[in-house]
């Protein structure tokens, strides 16, 4: 059974760059993809981007090009998320997802949330 | 980019009754389709893959059928537990993946 347990609330300033870990315990982090998924108040699941730790190359969706970063620590079992040029637009409970198999795209595992709030 | 369109936006049931949901593929994602259950203040809940396979725990009041572009989620004997926000999602195109909006189902 894994678990994927993320950072603490944020509040940033608009301009700034807001850094979400995910540390992810009981099972193999390198050979599965971790994904990050953002939901802005009432509002839909929005796929931000993923990364398999074991070949280190992250994806992103056409909409955070340029603006996210995510990385992935295999010693740490963590992956991080790093939005920046944040806007109000950008506040957002940010989760972290992950499959049950290696090599499985479906979001079995979540993490608890983090809520990024971006206000002047 | 995939684009996923779920309808209705929100859905009137009453306890008992069966919930349909319906999700559109702006181009066919084949089988890999899956749908997600969220309540409010928690993280989605996988309840679907492959279109029509309940996941671990799911139980079979649940149900998926479609393929290509058009899929349905099929709730019979609505439970308490049952209103909530339901997403589809589209991993035909990893590892680009998109959700649709959402269909809330909130009690009639």
């Amino acid at each position: 059974q894994v678990q994927l347990v993320q950072s603490g609330a944020e509040v940033k300033k608009p301009g700034s760059s807001v850094k979400v870990s995910c540390k992810a315990s009981g099972g193999t982090f390198s050979s599965y993809a971790i994904s990050w998924v953002r939901q802005a108040p009432g509002q839909g699941l929005e796929w931000m981007g993923g990364i398999i730790p074991l070949f280190g190359t992250a994806n992103y969706a056409q909409n955070f090009q340029g603006r996210v970063t995510i990385t992935a620590d295999d010693s740490a079992s963590t992956a991080y998320m790093e939005l920046s040029s944040l806007r109000s637009e950008d506040t957002a409970v940010y989760y972290c997802a992950a499959p049950e198999y290696s090599g499985s795209h479906l979001f079995d595992y979540w993490g608890q949330g983090t809520l990024v709030t971006v206000s002047s | 980019e995939i684009v996923m369109t779920q309808s209705p936006a929100t859905l009137s049931v009453s306890p008992g009754e069966r919930a349909t949901l319906s999700c559109r593929a702006s181009q066919t994602v084949s089988s890999n389709l899956a749908w997600y259950q969220q309540k409010p203040g928690q993280a989605p809940r996988l309840l679907i893959y492959g279109a029509s396979t309940r996941a671990t725990g799911i139980p079979a009041r649940f149900s998926g059928s479609g393929s290509g572009t058009e899929f349905t989620l099929t709730i019979t004997s609505l439970q308490s537990e049952d209103f909530a926000v339901y997403y589809c999602q589209q991993y035909n195109n990893w590892p680009m993946y998109t959700f649709g909006q959402g269909t809330k189902l909130e009690i009639k």
